[in-house]
């Protein structure tokens, strides 16, 4: 069973476009994040949202737009892609609750913006 | 959140002890230790944390100064599968906190 999973795997796409990618989480957990990895492999928190509601956001332009469902799941939205938005996301879930507060991370979408 | 200084990149041989140290000398009395790892092409995955006491899982074992300002990931029997980049993280437990990667360990596991 895949704990915190994304969809798609990779996305390819021309400037300008919008594109979503989703992501869903089976722990039950409260809390989901998405995170970007650019190509010198830096990590760096974008969002995070708790009970659906926004409690993290990390100076991230607005053609970026996070939507939160439900609990289980935090969809990315990108207006008007640019080449720089090309990078690896990778969506995580956590339990605020629990003093532990591990993170689990989905296996990462590829975005490449041609 | 205090920063934390790793060893750009470490080797290790198969069935050996890896040992991964970390700098924290500016961590605060109610922040932890977190190690992730993230082996290439995946999202990182949690390892072990600890507050000021040692502590071992399956995984790995985590070794706190007792002044904590600085600790040590050991795997006691490194595979090639632990291959990976190795990141120490400082944060409080609890409340909304993000985790702040730095650029971690490259741990090269060789036969």
């Amino acid at each position: 069973d895949t704990a915190v999973s994304q969809t798609p795997k990779y996305l390819v796409t021309q400037m300008g476009n919008d594109k979503s990618i989703k992501c869903e989480q089976n722990l039950g957990h409260d809390t989901m994040y998405w995170y970007k990895q650019d190509s010198k492999k830096f990590l760096k928190i974008m969002f995070s949202y708790n009970n659906k509601e926004l409690i993290i956001n990390e100076t991230v332009p607005n053609r970026f737009s996070p939507k939160s469902p439900d609990k289980a799941h935090l969809n990315l939205h990108i207006n008007s892609l640019e080449l720089g938005d090309s990078a690896v996301y990778f969506c995580a879930s956590s339990q605020e609750r629990h003093s532990t507060d591990t993170q689990y991370f989905g296996p990462g979408t590829r975005l490449t913006v041609l | 959140d205090a920063k934390t200084t790793q060893p750009t990149s470490m080797d290790c041989a198969e069935g050996r002890a890896a040992n991964l140290p970390c700098n924290h000398s500016t961590i605060s009395g109610n922040e932890y230790v977190y190690w992730y790892r993230q082996i290439h092409s995946q999202g990182p995955q949690y390892i072990i944390h600890g507050l000021k006491n040692n502590e071992t899982n399956e995984m790995a074992s985590l070794i706190i100064t007792e002044d904590r300002k600085s600790s040590t990931l050991i795997l006691p029997h490194a595979t090639l599968r632990d291959t990976a980049v190795y990141y120490c993280i400082v944060r409080r437990s609890t409340g909304f906190q993000k985790l702040v990667f730095g650029t971690g360990t490259r741990l090269l596991v060789s036969p």
